[in-house]
């Protein structure tokens, strides 16, 4: 089945500086990588997907890149701001339907 | 677009009784949706796929018999937690899936504790 690991578990950094968070998968098949912000008691909410066929996708301050042959693909924030604080999850597709979930970051922005 | 909402929010119930929790997609048709639950602090762990029209599947370790789910329609999923323990208490939330597309939406969640 699909294994999805995502690194680091926690990430402070200042106001305007980037952040970079990378996940791996294991499912060579998959072709498909949400990114999810939730904000505490809050449901998840799609920021950023990326398809296989690309390399990297930017809508405005975020980015993703994937890249396949190594299994991996991370997500970009840039001018960070304090209302980028929250937890984001990387996903990965298991059996066409199913998300499987990274372990989350804990994205923490000091003004 | 792709707006999901949940009901209820936050429901409190006693050990032994039954709770329903229900999911649905307002503006898209979602032929398949997911159920997750949620510990604090953690990532959202996959309980099931529901699907319109025939049995959910069930992830390992996930009790068939105490999560009771139904996709009676392509716009409703239903979650019933039978004879709650206070270990069942989490927060869960659905996802549903525009059959058109690849992404999932998530509903808002709901907080259950049985005391």
């Amino acid at each position: 089945g699909e294994n999805v690991e995502q690194h680091p578990s926690t990430l402070s950094v200042q106001e305007g500086d980037s952040a970079v968070i990378k996940c791996t998968y294991s499912d060579s098949a998959s072709n498909y990588f949400p990114w999810y912000k939730q904000e505490l008691g809050k449901r998840p909410q799609l920021i950023i997907d990326i398809r296989s066929n690309v390399g990297e996708k930017k809508d405005q301050r975020i980015a993703v890149t994937l890249n396949k042959t190594a299994k991996h693909f991370s997500l970009h924030i840039t001018e960070t701001q304090p209302e980028d604080s929250a937890v984001y999850f990387c996903a990965a597709p298991y059996n066409t339907d199913k998300l499987i979930f990274g372990t989350g970051t804990r994205l923490q922005v000091f003004p | 677009g792709a707006v999901v909402s949940q009901h209820p929010s936050r429901v409190i119930c006693k050990s032994g009784t039954s709770v329903k929790i229900e999911c649905r997609s307002l503006d898209f048709q979602a032929t398949t949706m997911f159920w997750y639950r949620q510990f604090p602090k953690k990532s959202l762990m996959l309980m099931a796929t529901s699907n319109e029209g025939s049995k959910a599947t069930y992830e390992q370790g996930v009790e068939k018999d105490k999560f009771l789910i139904n996709h009676a329609s392509l716009t409703l999923s239903t979650l019933t937690v039978t004879s709650a323990h206070p270990e069942d208490s989490s927060f869960y939330i659905c996802s549903a899936r525009d059959y058109r597309r690849y992404e999932q939406y998530f509903g808002p969640g709901t907080r259950l504790t049985v005391t």
